[in-house]
Formats: C-alpha cells, sequence, structure tokens
C-alpha cells in the first residue's frame, strides 16, 4: 500500500525553465510534508518542508504547495540549474495515538540539460 | 560538525549469511533511524532508535534488527540474508526523535548479496 506516490518517475526540463515535482498521499492523517534530494553514492538531503496548517512554503528557487483537499504537493524549482539534477523524494509524517510514522515516495529522477 | 557516518561503505555476501551494518550519527542527534532504498520500492523505514529504545518499526521481518548504545551509535544486523536484501542501506539522525524533524542521511551502506 503505497501512502505517499511520486506518480512520474522521471523529469527533464531545460536550465532557466521550471521544474514541477508532484506528490499525491492517501493518508489523510499525514500532517506534515517533506521534500529531500539525493545524489548518486550520497544520502538525500532535506530540501524543504511544509505543515498542514499552510499550503505554500518558499525557500530561495524552491516553493512548495500543500493542496490538503486534493491529497497533493508539488515542488517547484524556478530557475531550474543542471545543479539540480537528482532524485528527489517526497515524504509524509504523521503523529497518531502517539505510533509516528514517515513515509517516503520513490522517487523522481530530475534532468536539468544545460 | 562531521555528518553521519556508514560502514562500510560497500559489502558483498552469499545468500545465509548475516551482516552488520554501522552508524554514527551527528554528534549531539539521539534519533537514528534505518531506511533501505532499492530502485522499485524507493525508501522504506526499517526502524527507529531513540536513547537505546526502538520507537518505531517497519514492516520488515525478523531477519532485520537493530540496537543504539548509549553513545547514539547503532547498527543494523540483517540475518539469513536473501538476494532481496540487496540494497542501499540509508542511516540517518536528527536531533529528536519527531519524524517532522529534518533526518540528517548518511552516504549509505551498498549491500549486494549473492
Amino acid at each position: 500500500d503505497q501512502q505517499v506516490k511520486q506518480n512520474s518517475p522521471s523529469l527533464s526540463v531545460q536550465e532557466g525553465r521550471i521544474s514541477i515535482l508532484n506528490c499525491d498521499y492517501t493518508n489523510s492523517m499525514f500532517d506534515y510534508f517533506l521534500w529531500y534530494k539525493k545524489y548518486p553514492a550520497e544520502g538525500p538531503t532535506f530540501l524543504i518542508s511544509i505543515s498542514s496548517i499552510k499550503d505554500k512554503n518558499e525557500d530561495g528557487r524552491f516553493t512548495v504547495f500543500l493542496n490538503k483537499s486534493a491529497k497533493h504537493l508539488s515542488l517547484h524549482i524556478v530557475p531550474s540549474q543542471p545543479g539540480d539534477s537528482a532524485v528527489y523524494f517526497c515524504a509524509a509524517s504523521a503523529v497518531k495515538g502517539g505510533s509516528e510514522k514517515l513515509v517516503f515516495g520513490k522517487g523522481m529522477k530530475l534532468t536539468v540539460n544545460p | 560538525k562531521a555528518g553521519v557516518t556508514q560502514t562500510p561503505r560497500y559489502l558483498i555476501k552469499t545468500r545465509g549469511q548475516q551482516v552488520t551494518l554501522s552508524c554514527s550519527p551527528i554528534s549531539g542527534h539521539r534519533s537514528v533511524s534505518w531506511y533501505q532504498q532499492t530502485p522499485g520500492q524507493g525508501l522504506q523505514f526499517l526502524f527507529e532508535y531513540f536513547s537505546e529504545t526502538q520507537r518505531n518499526k517497519g514492516n520488515f521481518p525478523g531477519r532485520f534488527s537493530g540496537r543504539q548504545f548509549s553513545n547514539s551509535r547503532s547498527e543494523m544486523n540483517v540475518s539469513t540474508l536473501e538476494l532481496g536484501d540487496s540494497a542501499l542501506y540509508l542511516c540517518a539522525s536528527s536531533l529528536d526523535r519527531g519524524f517532522n524533524e529534518k533526518l540528517f542521511f548518511g552516504s549509505g551502506t551498498q549491500l549486494s548479496v549473492l
């Protein structure tokens, strides 16, 4: 049961354009969402997060949008740079009855072409 | 400040053997969690330790076990290895045990089971 879904395995964009990475979730108990970026041969690194009480969070070129009614979030990268080429993981967390969980999506490979 | 350190970097084992992976968290971090990354399944949660206690566990068989020491260092053990255990095993640490905490990942141990 994939509770966090990144339905597109890959995305290719031109340098300078916008990259939009999508993520859907099924568990309405999720209340915090995070994006991680992973380069080959390295561990994932935290990129940006958003609480369910917000619908947008911005950090430089990176903006995350949350649509709770659609159980959908997206990461926008503007402008995209070749160094953004990596695998991006969406993650969602919930605290339910004292039992916490953090669930990752399968990842999406972004390629930014010079 | 040193990052999360995982050893060894690479391991080759044969079916039926057992393996122990090590993780040293960032100094001061008390929570250590383990993830398995495979191409088809993304990042899957194994377990989380906080102050030497396993606080959360994912849906993995009992062959996967772990522990945390008083200095927060953690080890993960896989017994009776199967071909399907071939994966990148990632350790992550955070200051506290909340899953809303930003995770800091190590570079992982690449395990190949032949």
